[in-house]
């Protein structure tokens, strides 16, 4: 069964809004949740670590106060992209550290559209 | 240069056929390897790590080469279910449990 679910998987919006977009570990507490960003046919790339109850760490090149990450309870993570471009334009993919050899488990993805 | 390249493909491969996809890695310090695969679409799915002295799942073998950083994965006897991308996943930490870094993944299409 899954192991991680997001929400939503799609989303269309115009340039200037804001999107939130949920990660959820499901039946078992993350203290750890991943961000990903995926543009067309290009590899995945780590976005931010997202550490609950405290301060997600970003990667290199991406803007903390753009992509807002709460990481506020064991069971949620959500990503925030502040002020959408269509640059923006993405597939985001959350995951999760789960079961005995401590394995990444990714989410189904939102793609995300900025008209 | 990137951390995992892999040749992008597409490999077009009739049902039954033997592929075999090469990756390679520029991190000699990298500690855990993987194979994931990804439908059109859709999420990453684990399809198996990758051991120093090799290992098997099925059809489905891959190597480690630590000298030359280079990871391969060997598909036997192809289904038109095996039609998707593989991505080469490389982590420098022990479980790969953080850091993961990947290819950009190699196209496969099994034809009927």
């Amino acid at each position: 069964g899954a192991v991680v679910s997001q929400h939503p998987s799609r989303v269309i919006c115009k340039s200037g809004t804001s999107v939130k977009i949920e990660c959820r570990s499901l039946d078992f507490q993350a203290t750890t949740m991943f961000w990903y960003r995926q543009f067309p046919k290009q590899s995945l790339m780590l976005m931010a670590t997202s550490n609950e109850g405290s301060k997600a760490t970003y990667e290199q090149g991406v803007e903390k106060d753009k992509f807002l990450i709460n990481h506020a309870s064991l069971t949620l993570s959500t990503l925030t992209v502040t002020s959408a471009h269509p640059e923006d334009s993405s597939f985001y993919i959350c995951s999760v550290i789960w079961g005995a050899r401590d394995e990444q488990f990714f989410g189904p993805g939102t793609r995300l559209t900025v008209l | 240069r990137k951390e995992v390249e892999q040749d992008p493909g597409p490999f077009n491969v009739p049902e039954g056929a033997t592929v075999a996809f090469n990756c390679t890695y520029s991190n000699s310090a990298s500690q855990s390897f993987f194979w994931y695969r990804q439908d059109c679409r859709k999420e990453p799915k684990l399809l198996m790590s990758v051991y120093s002295s090799g290992n098997e799942d099925g059809r489905f073998t891959a190597q480690l080469n630590r000298a030359s950083q280079y990871i391969s994965l060997l598909i036997r006897d192809s289904k038109l279910s095996d039609s998707a991308t593989y991505l080469c996943v490389v982590s420098p930490d022990q479980t790969g449990a953080n850091n993961l870094f990947f290819g950009t993944g190699t196209r496969l299409t099994v034809i009927p």
